[in-house]
């Protein structure tokens, strides 16, 4: 069974960074990409970042380019994303995803979340 | 930037059918996937690839997706079936983008 695990998610001031983890287990992590999507509140579902099975490759939305860091662990399982500078827009759950990735491009699993709250 | 436009909200009476478009600019030439989010819980994918359902999601789910317009069809729509959902579209040209997401309320 694919599970995906968050962690790491809290109340950070304006101008402050959070590390969020996600565990992953059920199925060959390295084999696939995986992504950050995130949901404000009373908003609707937004793409972070995603990072290619190897690490090597790496995509952000415009709004954290320069401030959001995607990376991962293969011999850990584990996926990460590195937040600096959040701002108040950056409060949302934030859901680590797995992705597939050939010929067309969707999240097939989901985790439960993570809430990061930005605010003073 | 590429946006996808989705009705803010859509109500259908128990055992109607729902249809829940998505709309953009050459969409029918991209991807598009559907995701079911009901209140306190993770999106779960219920159409990929315009018109194919996961394992483990009932039949009367479908998809289409031509022209400018993609469409989510709910048929013999439950109340178990109320929930936001949110189109979602790729091509290497975009990326992906998320539409803004439709409350369905099963009356």
């Amino acid at each position: 069974e694919v599970q995906l695990v968050e962690s790491g998610g809290g109340l950070v001031q304006p101008g402050g960074s959070l590390r969020l983890s996600c565990a992953a287990s059920g199925f060959s992590f390295s084999n696939y990409w995986m992504s950050w999507v995130r949901r404000a509140p009373g908003k609707g579902l937004e793409w972070v970042a995603n990072i290619k099975e190897d690490g090597t490759g790496k995509h952000y939305v415009d709004s954290v380019k320069g401030r959001f860091t995607i990376s991962r662990d293969n011999a850990k399982n584990s996926l990460f994303l590195q937040m600096n500078s959040l701002r108040a827009e950056d409060t949302a759950v934030y859901y680590c995803t797995r992705d597939h990735s050939r010929l067309v491009y969707y999240f097939d699993y989901w985790g439960q979340g993570t809430l990061v709250t930005v605010s003073s | 930037s590429y946006e996808l436009t989705q009705p803010t909200s859509v109500s259908v009476s128990p055992g109607q059918t729902a249809s829940i478009t998505c709309s953009g600019d050459k969409l029918g030439q991209k991807y598009v996937s559907w995701y079911q989010q009901k209140a306190g819980q993770s999106p779960v994918l219920v159409i990929y690839q315009d018109s194919k359902r996961p394992s483990g999601i009932p039949e009367r789910f479908s998809g289409s997706n031509s022209g400018n317009t993609a469409t989510l069809t709910i048929s013999g729509t439950q109340a178990m079936d109320e929930a936001d959902y949110y189109c979602q579209a790729w091509d290497s040209s975009i990326f992906v983008v998320f539409g803004g997401g439709t409350k369905l309320t099963v009356l």
